[in-house]
């Protein structure tokens, strides 16, 4: 399983776009990346899934360069209700399905 | 339609009692997992089930943790004699495992206090 590096936590204010990186020097070619999100007293919640350059949802985009290396999550136009934790995850299901979820990063988003 | 189901939502428990914890995943799902997370903490993956296939056990931390899926459906995590180190929040979580890397379905959880 491809470990994961994010920030421990980021600071924002309301409006702001927020972008959290993720490194995984370890990504292996059939490897997906892919991230949640967790407010308190919630289980994860799906947020994006990607596997090479950009992919667009209702609440997310996320950048992946061509090396695959690090993902992006940009969170466009942040509210308070964005305050919560994301997970990046890496991994496939042909290598089993052991998922590791890391410490996440927490966002506080600040009026 | 209906999310993944746990029950308890809360527990507290005497030390060296048993527990039980359900989960019920979204129909059709094929795939179950069990995490545990501490406060503060992040996801400690405990164990897998899909399909029919030998459960992948390595990370339950000890003997007096069992899981079961019954059917193919609801699950249930018994942890035996429990010690006050249990306390934490059981999360649930089901994936249809119909893309590269499964998408999982939490539930809300199972608040477990060990006294």
């Amino acid at each position: 399983l491809a470990k994961t590096t994010q920030p421990i936590s980021m600071d924002s204010y309301e409006g702001q776009e927020v972008n959290i990186t993720c490194s995984h020097n370890n990504i292996a070619t059939n490897d997906y990346i892919t991230w949640y999100q967790q407010f308190p007293s919630q289980g994860p919640r799906f947020i994006i899934q990607g596997y090479k350059t950009k992919v667009t949802n209702e609440v997310a985009s996320l950048f992946i360069p061509a090396d695959r290396k690090s993902s992006t999550l940009s969170l466009p136009r942040v509210s308070l209700s964005d305050t919560a934790v994301y997970y990046c995850l890496v991994g496939n299901n042909t290598g089993g399905f052991k998922t590791i979820f890391g410490a996440g990063t927490r966002l506080f988003v600040k009026a | 339609g209906a999310g993944v189901s746990q029950s308890p939502s809360n527990k507290v428990t005497e030390k060296g009692k048993d527990v039980e914890l359900r989960c019920d995943p979204i129909s059709g799902h094929t795939a179950l997992y069990w995490y545990r997370q501490s406060l503060g903490q992040g996801l400690e993956f405990l164990i897998y089930f899909q399909g029919n296939s030998a459960p992948d056990k390595s990370g339950l931390p000890s003997d007096r943790f069992s899981a079961e899926r019954t059917g193919g459906s609801v699950s249930t995590l018994t942890i035996q004699r429990t010690q006050q180190e249990d306390s934490a929040v059981y999360l649930c979580a089901s994936s249809p495992m119909d893309r590269g890397q499964n998408i999982q379905y939490f539930g809300a959880g199972t608040r477990l206090s060990v006294l």
